[in-house]
């Protein structure tokens, strides 16, 4: 178990770019979350999949923000147009449906500076 | 309207002591969990503790503790014998309802430096 992996580890961009990011789960968990965290904030929900489908996104998603995960296992989050209020650490996480406790194991996160 | 508050200032904590780090909560959900994450200068989100709505005793995961008052709505951690790795932001999160998308609703965090 290599616990979950997010790539790349910090990105710096330029205002209007378009940036993608990936998210490997933990490969038994069948749930995975994208999370938002800026300066001196906790994580804030953005979007979520059960297996391969997408079942729950938050308004903070513009649609700037599109989020997939084929197959169920990776997924990808990419910000087209990127903006300066993009700039922010970007967290994944999985879990497993039937743990009672639904505790969520996060990545590295990667971190985006948009210039 | 803030689930999860915690409004502690930065804390200073000796190494070997006890610290007490606040968290409130807001939910009408019967069925909610609560969670503590740890989250070092490295960025990644530690799962350090889980309490659930119904559980009658406090959980308890090595020096971590949780003092659950269910009616006042907090759900305080306690680290026990502070060592200088403990040095961190501590947050507080809450899921509600037992089913779901299970998402994650956290606070602002609260900082520890554990001193020598």
């Amino acid at each position: 178990d290599t616990g979950v992996s997010q790539n790349p580890r910090h990105k710096i961009t330029k205002r209007g770019q378009n940036v993608t990011f990936r998210c490997d789960p933990i490969s038994e968990h069948n749930r995975l979350y994208w999370y938002r965290q800026t300066l001196g904030q906790g994580p804030e929900f953005l979007t979520y999949f059960q297996n391969e489908a997408q079942l729950e996104k938050s308004r903070l998603l513009s649609d700037r923000f599109s989020a997939e995960r084929p197959k169920g296992s990776f997924s990808t989050l990419e910000i087209q147009r990127t903006e300066q209020g993009d700039s922010a650490m970007y967290l994944c996480a999985s879990s497993f449906s039937t743990s009672g406790r639904g505790e969520q194991f996060f990545g590295p996160g990667t971190r985006l500076t948009v210039l | 309207a803030q689930k999860i508050t915690q409004t502690q200032p930065g804390m200073f904590v000796q190494e070997k002591e006890a610290v007490t780090l606040d968290c409130t909560y807001d939910t009408s959900d019967p069925s909610y969990g609560l969670f503590w994450y740890k989250q070092p200068s490295s960025g990644e989100m530690i799962f350090l503790i889980y309490q659930g709505s119904y559980d009658q005793q406090n959980a308890t995961e090595g020096r971590y503790s949780l003092n659950f008052q269910k009616a006042r709505k907090s759900a305080n951690l306690v680290i026990s014998a502070s060592q200088l790795g403990d040095s961190a932001m501590y947050f507080c999160a809450m899921r509600e309802g037992l089913s779901g998308n299970n998402r994650l609703a956290f606070g602002k965090g609260n900082q520890v430096v554990v001193i020598p």
